[in-house]
């Protein structure tokens, strides 16, 4: 069966700084999709950036980027020029062949002004 | 991307009671989701709301505490049956969309008392 493993279930950052979340999962699949969704306080769960497994180029969606290593299973996410408005929980979530989403269990990101 | 609604958006209910949760998305789709998050924790999936059929459920979650409809490709409801305190939690709709992601509404917080 598929896990995803979040390892850091809170992290700080500084404003303006840069942060890097971790992410790692195992499957025997060799074509799904990766994940990161934030839920601020509000709760509103709110896809951040996808990943689709047999593309090698990392994706990037303005200040977030991911380090996406296949073969290692890792699938990390990096903020850059962190802002007041990123503290959330982070959810890593993969989606496989059979279209059911699995999430780890979140990192908290606070933001230090 | 979609547009979807639930309510209500919280509400506080008696023991063995019954709350039915609706979803609604401006847009017709294929796969509807409900998805349970207790307090402080990640997101675990109810079930696969199947339009016209009996929807599937996921290990631990059974019809007659959870039953769902799914009249139509734009419509479910998710219903809690003979509530329990340990069945406060927030209540998550999401649909999938072709490119992969899940989209989400902003969910449904269940506080039993």
């Amino acid at each position: 069966a598929q896990t995803v493993t979040q390892s850091q279930p809170e992290m700080s950052v500084q404003e303006a700084e840069t942060v890097t979340l971790s992410c790692t999962y195992d499957t025997s699949e060799s074509d799904y999709y990766l994940f990161w969704y934030k839920q601020p306080p509000s709760r509103q769960m709110i896809l951040v950036i996808r990943q689709e497994a047999y593309k090698q180029q990392n994706a990037t969606e303005n200040r977030f980027s991911v380090n996406f290593q296949k073969a290692a299973k890792s699938f990390s996410l990096k903020i850059s020029d962190s802002q007041l408005g990123d503290a959330a929980m982070y959810f890593c979530a993969y989606r496989s062949k059979n279209d059911k989403i699995i999430f780890g269990k979140g990192t908290r990101l606070h933001i230090l002004p | 991307s979609a547009v979807i609604s639930q309510k209500p958006s919280r509400d506080i209910c008696q023991r063995g009671t019954s709350l039915t949760i609706q979803c609604q998305v401006d847009s017709q789709v294929t796969m509807m989701f409900w998805y349970r998050q207790q307090p402080g924790q990640s997101l675990t999936l109810i079930a696969t709301a199947n339009q016209g059929s009996e929807a599937t459920y996921e290990s631990g979650f059974v019809i007659d505490k959870f039953p769902i409809s799914r009249p139509n490709l734009t419509f479910s409801t998710l219903t809690v049956s003979n509530m329990s305190p340990e069945d406060s939690s927030i209540y998550l709709c999401s649909v999938g969309w072709p490119t992969g992601e899940l989209f989400f509404g902003e969910g449904s917080r269940l506080t039993v008392l």
